[in-house]
């Protein structure tokens, strides 16, 4: 079955750039989600389609997907941004979700 | 607005069986692809079935092994999930999810609700 794999933590100063990557095998070939979870909560989508922003989520947010790699961006970082964060894909071959195994994004 | 509710969760014994609702309200509830997704205390994302807007295609994660089956009552804007041979690892927030048409992604999310398998 298709893997995808995220660090699983990243640190980052406020007002600084954290770039989160989840990687797979030619994952640029597939479309990429990335979703916002924060404790207790549901996860949110904060980008669909490897780099495309859903209503209501601010411009800091981006996402980029190519080779064997997708990345999340979240620019001029704030404590509020403190979560976790999970890369998902479809697998067509297996017709099976997926998800990475999440990155805590700490705010120092 | 959108809003999915889910219902259903409790305490069950390994062997036992349970079934999860997810309320749809807020939109065309018929006209969507729908997902469950858990989360084990302490643990990531794991995606457990699709179901297509007419109910005529389903998708399971292969770990469940025939034991989960994803059904939907479009004249409720109701989501299913009968949970079958439950596992004490089966422990976990089950989420239902809004796709948003088939197999593009997750959009919308409800709140969740837990199973626990425990003797």
């Amino acid at each position: 079955s298709y893997v995808l794999t995220q660090p699983p933590s990243v640190s980052v100063a406020p007002g600084q750039t954290a770039r989160i990557t989840c990687g797979g095998d030619n994952i640029g070939t597939k479309s990429v989600h990335w979703f916002q979870q924060k404790p207790g909560q549901a996860p949110v989508l904060v980008v669909c389609n490897d780099s495309d922003r859903p209503s209501g989520i601010p411009e800091r947010f981006s996402g980029s997907n190519s080779g064997n790699t997708a990345t999340l961006t979240i620019s001029r970082v704030e404590a509020g941004d403190e979560a976790d964060y999970y890369c998902q894909v479809w697998d067509s071959r297996s017709d099976q979700g997926v998800f990475g195994g999440g990155t805590k994004l700490t705010v120092l | 607005q959108v809003h999915l509710v889910e219902s259903g969760g409790g305490v069950v014994q390994p062997g036992g069986s349970l079934r999860l609702s997810c309320a749809a309200s807020g939109f065309a509830f018929s006209n969507f692809g729908m997902h469950w997704v858990r989360q084990p205390p302490g643990r990531g994302l794991e995606w457990v079935a699709f179901i297509r807007h007419d109910g005529s295609i389903t998708f399971y994660a292969d770990s469940l092994k025939g034991r989960f089956t994803i059904s939907r009552d479009n004249s409720k804007s109701t989501l299913y999930l009968q949970m079958t041979s439950l596992r004490v690892e089966d422990t976990a927030v089950y989420y239902c999810a809004k796709d948003l048409d088939f197999v593009d992604y997750m959009d919308v999310w409800g709140t969740g609700t837990t199973v626990t398998v425990s003797s």
